[in-house]
């Protein structure tokens, strides 16, 4: 099956910083990809997704880049707040919207 | 819209009991996935379903079952708990026959296996 990998483990922003989160993935065939942050005792929570056919998305302060070619997608949060302090994962969607996550990545962000 | 609910959101069991996990998706949807999440990793896929139909299973042993209800509501049943069950347990319902839509994930029901 397809697996998604995360590159760091932690990563640790000063408040106002630019994060930069990455993600790898296996399955060159995947169409569609979803990047979520997880607080502490909650659920996912959906923030961005991008599909195959795009290199580039934009939302509220958050920009998903995806480049196909390595198989690699990358999550930039602007101007990191103290809010943003949670754990992010990268998912991969296979069949009937089943998705498959890497481990996730630490956000710390330092005041 | 009070989204995806799941209940109990804490529960605590002894090696060799069985559980029931409930999940009601959020309004409108018709499909439920469940996820097991570890500590420390990311959640991994046991199964969905679909039109009370089990639609897909992730690597998950025959302990590990379910059922959807007319209302799309589910529940997940583990049997002979063991100790490795210990995890946080998501529910996610999705829109139906939407090509790109994100999973909605409910708060998780974190399970202790003693």
């Amino acid at each position: 099956g397809e697996s998604v990998g995360l590159h760091l483990p932690t990563l640790s922003v000063q408040e106002g910083d630019n994060s930069i989160i990455n993600c790898a993935y296996s399955n060159s065939a995947s169409d569609y990809f979803i990047w979520y942050k997880q607080e502490s005792g909650k659920g996912p929570q959906f923030i961005i997704d991008i599909r195959s056919n795009m290199d580039k998305r934009q939302g509220q302060r958050v920009t998903v880049l995806l480049n196909k070619t390595v198989k690699h997608l990358s999550l930039q949060i602007a101007a990191t707040q103290p809010g943003d302090s949670a754990v992010y994962f990268c998912a991969e969607r296979g069949n009937f919207n089943k998705f498959y996550f890497g481990s996730g990545t630490k956000l710390n962000v330092k005041p | 819209d009070a989204g995806v609910t799941q209940s109990p959101t804490h529960l605590i069991k002894t090696r060799g009991q069985q559980v029931t996990l409930r999940c009601s998706p959020k309004s409108g949807h018709d499909t439920v996935s469940w996820y097991q999440q570890a500590l420390g990793q990311g959640p991994q896929f046991i199964f969905q379903y679909y039109e009370e139909e089990e639609r897909q299973r992730g690597n998950f042993p025959d302990r590990f079952s379910g059922h959807q209800f007319p209302n799309y509501s589910s529940e997940l049943n583990v049997n002979a708990l063991l100790l490795g069950d210990s995890a946080l347990y998501l529910c996610a319902s999705s829109l139906p026959r939407q090509l790109y839509t994100e999973a909605f994930f409910g708060q998780g029901t974190r399970l202790t296996v003693v």
